[in-house]
Formats: C-alpha cells, sequence, structure tokens
C-alpha cells in the first residue's frame, strides 16, 4: 500500500503569492493533519480534517486554510506569502480521529522557500 | 497547559555505543499517548513507537528500548549497540486522550560517528 504522499515536493515563491499542497492519505485513513517544520524545530500543527471537516486548527494567521475532499486528500493553501513561512510542510494521515492513540503517518513533505 | 521537552539538542557518539535520548513531558490529563518519531536526513518522520499512560511497561523492539516513567514525567529511548545508520533527529511527542493535535518536543539530532 502507497503511503502518505504529497506534491509538490520543492517550491519556491516569492512574498506575497499564494501556494497550494497537496496530500493524499494512506487508503483507509480518513484523517489528515497539516504541520509545519521550520528549519531545527519540532513541527507544529496547523490544521486537522476528518470526514471533510476541520477538526482543529493550531495558532497560525488566517492566511493559512485547507480544505479535505470527498476522497480524504486535502489541500493546504497558504496566501500572501512571507519569509518566515519557509518550511517544511508535513501532511499525516490516521485511521480514525476518536481514536487518538492512533500513530499518524507523514508524507515527505513539501519544501517550501520564499525568496 | 502540554509541552514536551527534550534536553539533548545533540548527541555525538561513536558507533556500537549505547544512547539514551531523553523526553520529559507536562500534562495535567490522566489520559494520553506518548510517542517517539525518527526523521532521518531525507526529512520524512517515521513512526517508532506509542506508549498510553496506563501502560508504564517498558518496551523493547531489536536494538531500540523505551523506559516509560510516569512519576518522573519521562518516556526516554535507548538505542543499543547504535550504528550510522541511527543518525537522524528523534523527536518525542505528546497527545491528549480527547484531541487530535500532536505536542512535539524540539527534536535531538543524533550523529552516529563510524
Amino acid at each position: 500500500d502507497a503511503g502518505v504522499t504529497q506534491s509538490p515536493t520543492h517550491l519556491i515563491k516569492t512574498r506575497g503569492q499564494h501556494v497550494t499542497l497537496r496530500c493524499s492519505p494512506i487508503s483507509g485513513h480518513k484523517s489528515v493533519s497539516w504541520y509545519q517544520q521550520v528549519l531545527g524545530q519540532g513541527p507544529q500543527f496547523i490544521f486537522q480534517y476528518y470526514e471533510k471537516e476541520e477538526r482543529g486548527r493550531g495558532n497560525f494567521p488566517d492566511r493559512f486554510s485547507a480544505r479535505q475532499f470527498p476522497n480524504y486528500s486535502s489541500e493546504l493553501n497558504v496566501n500572501a506569502l512571507l519569509l518566515g513561512d519557509s518550511a517544511l510542510y508535513l501532511c499525516a494521515s490516521s485511521r480514525l480521529n476518536r481514536d487518538s492513540n492512533q500513530p499518524q503517518h507523514f508524507g515527505d513533505g513539501t519544501r517550501l522557500s520564499i525568496l | 497547559a502540554q509541552k514536551v521537552t527534550q534536553a539533548q539538542t545533540e548527541i555525538s557518539v561513536v558507533e556500537k555505543e549505547d544512547v539514551t535520548l531523553d523526553c520529559v513531558y507536562e500534562t495535567r490529563d490522566t489520559t494520553y499517548y506518548l510517542f517517539w518519531y525518527k526523521q532521518p536526513p531525507s526529512g520524512e518522520l517515521v513512526f517508532l513507537i506509542r506508549r498510553n499512560s496506563f501502560d508504564e511497561q517498558n518496551e523493547i523492539s531489536g536494538r531500540y528500548s523505551w523506559n516509560f516513567q510516569k512519576s518522573t514525567s519521562s518516556f526516554n529511548f535507548t538505542i543499543t549497540a547504535s550504528q550510522v545508520v541511527d543518525s537522524a533527529v528523534y523527536f518525542c511527542a505528546l497527545i491528549r486522550d480527547s484531541n487530535y493535535q500532536l505536542i512535539w518536543g524540539a527534536g535531538t539530532k543524533l550523529i552516529i560517528k563510524p
């Protein structure tokens, strides 16, 4: 079975632009979470979606938004990009929402660089 | 509030040495789950283990072992007979029973020298 897949792998944008990152969860996983990992730090939670509904949001500005599609894939959108948005964006999927002890499985991430 | 502390920023050892990575957590919840993830230079986060707050049994998986002690709020990770391929950043993380958000430590960069 395929793992969590993310696209693109790398992306270079300039300040003020917007970006869309994509994630396909492991087959059978209905929950998708997004994390931002700045170089040298641990991941920071951005969003969680389950059954196409937002179930959690981290401490990120409204420039960050996401959605989940009927096939459980997800998009993360970031508007008005800032230099500080440069990071590795990780997508994770898990089997259930209520059973929070299920491990989240991560994709390889999208490395976003803002010039 | 929940918090995970990995005080060791970087550890460097020679191959075949044993090494322990420390993890201390804070939570007021009685039910929670702890995780260790490995992040090699390629960037992907690899799940290693999860532990729930009611199971304090230590676990061994090959050269890896985990020591969970609620009395000291610690969940330490030991690699026995380390190998160069163990070089990576290791993260400890916490999740509440009623939540979905992983709280991460800052990570410990482990360097295994040949």
